[in-house]
Formats: structure tokens, C-alpha cells, sequence
């Protein structure tokens, strides 16, 4: 059974500073992963997808890497805002939709940005 | 604009009392999800549809209920609500393709009073 684990669950930074956000998975045999960004009492905007043929995807500010034999994905954030804060989740895909491709999601960090 | 529209925004029930979740989606897409997001936790897949084809989740309880009348239109029915179905509930869409993105809606925030 997948699990998705996102660590650390809160994270609080200063303006300027770049970082990084963890996901962890434990079924290495997936097809996709998505990183999303939620902010509070809202529905989950994309962020970046990246295939498992994939190392990594790029956009703006934001790089999504994939390492697939360690089960491991992590969202680079450079130079934060604190336009960034919310909580951001990772989820996994393990085929696509007609072969068992349901979404299995992390629990998200919660990301602070403070002036 | 807004590809993927969840109505209402909030909405408040009482125990019981039947409640109905709209969305709709101008996006054409073939799949539509519901998921149940509680405080703090992972969306939860309920059901999903692939054209009129529905998929439901082994444990999303009876009580909730899914009609997909057309391709643009899904809605979300709780037949008896209960004090633990209070959640915030996404509808997403995606087409079956390659990396098959989700798009999700902006939520309906459902109390249960």
C-alpha cells in the first residue's frame, strides 16, 4: 500500500531565504508526482507535475525534483515571499487512470513566510 | 476564469438534514473526483467518475451518494449528514492522458450543525 509522508509538517522561514519541502513515498513503482499549493479554506492549486521518466521540472521560483529509487521528491522554493505562505501537499500517482491511478496524497506542509 | 466551480462556497447543515454539492467544469475533461479534506489531513478520495462510468472508494460510507448527469456537471449528495461529515469538499477534473494533472475546484466547506 502506497503512504506518502511530507516532514517537517510546519515550517516557518524569514522573507528572502530559499528552502526546500520534503515528500517521501514508499512504493517507488509510480507514474507521476504533483505538488500543489493550498491555501487556508481553499481547493489545491498545481504547482508542477513530474513523470517518472522525469528528474525534475521548473517553474518561476519553483523546482520539483524526483529521485524514484529512494522514493524521495523534494519543492525547492528560492528567494520566499510571503505571498508563498500555505500549505503545500505531494501526491503520487501510480498509473494512469484506467490502471489503478488514483491520487494518493501526503498530508502537506504548512509553510510560514515572515516579513 | 475559473475552470473547475464548486457551489456553494459554505454551506450549512443540519444533522440529518439531506445536503447536495455542486461543481461543474468548463474544461471538457472525462474524469471528475470528489474528495473529502478534513482539518489538517490529506484530501480522501470518495468516488470518481469516468464519463458516466462511477468508481466508488471500498470505504466512502453509504451515506454519501455522487450523480453525474453530463459531462460539465457532478454533484455530491449526503443523505443524512453527521456531525463527523463536517469537512471542506474538493471536486477535481483531469483527462485521461499522459500525466493526467488534476484541477481542482476552490472547495465547499460543509458544517454540520
Amino acid at each position: 500500500k502506497q503512504e506518502v509522508t511530507q516532514i517537517p509538517a510546519a515550517l516557518s522561514v524569514p522573507e528572502g531565504e530559499n528552502l526546500v519541502l520534503n515528500c517521501s513515498f514508499t512504493d517507488s513503482a509510480i507514474y507521476n508526482l504533483q505538488w500543489f499549493r493550498q491555501d487556508p479554506g481553499k481547493g489545491l492549486t498545481s504547482l508542477l507535475l513530474i513523470q517518472s521518466s522525469q528528474r525534475e521540472q521548473t517553474s518561476g521560483r519553483l523546482n520539483a525534483s524526483l529521485d524514484k529509487s529512494s522514493g524521495r521528491s523534494t519543492l525547492y522554493i528560492a528567494a520566499s515571499q510571503p505571498g508563498d505562505s500555505a500549505t503545500y501537499l505531494c501526491a503520487v500517482r501510480r498509473g494512469i487512470y484506467n490502471q489503478g491511478g488514483k491520487l494518493i496524497f501526503g498530508q502537506g506542509t504548512e509553510l510560514s513566510v515572515k516579513p | 476564469d475559473a475552470m473547475v466551480i464548486q457551489n456553494p462556497r459554505y454551506q450549512v447543515t443540519q444533522f440529518g438534514k439531506p445536503v447536495t454539492l455542486s461543481c461543474s467544469q468548463t474544461l471538457n475533461h472525462n474524469v471528475m473526483y470528489w474528495y473529502q479534506q478534513k482539518s489538517s489531513q490529506a484530501p480522501k478520495l470518495l468516488f470518481h467518475y469516468y464519463d458516466k462510468d462511477f468508481n466508488n472508494e471500498a470505504d466512502t460510507p453509504d451515506n454519501f451518494q455522487s450523480r453525474r448527469p453530463n459531462t460539465s456537471f457532478c454533484f455530491l449528495d449526503i443523505r443524512s449528514p453527521g456531525l463527523g461529515d463536517a469537512a471542506m469538499y474538493l471536486c477535481a477534473t483531469s483527462r485521461v492522458s499522459l500525466n493526467e494533472k488534476l484541477f481542482f475546484g476552490s472547495g465547499t466547506q460543509l458544517s454540520v450543525l
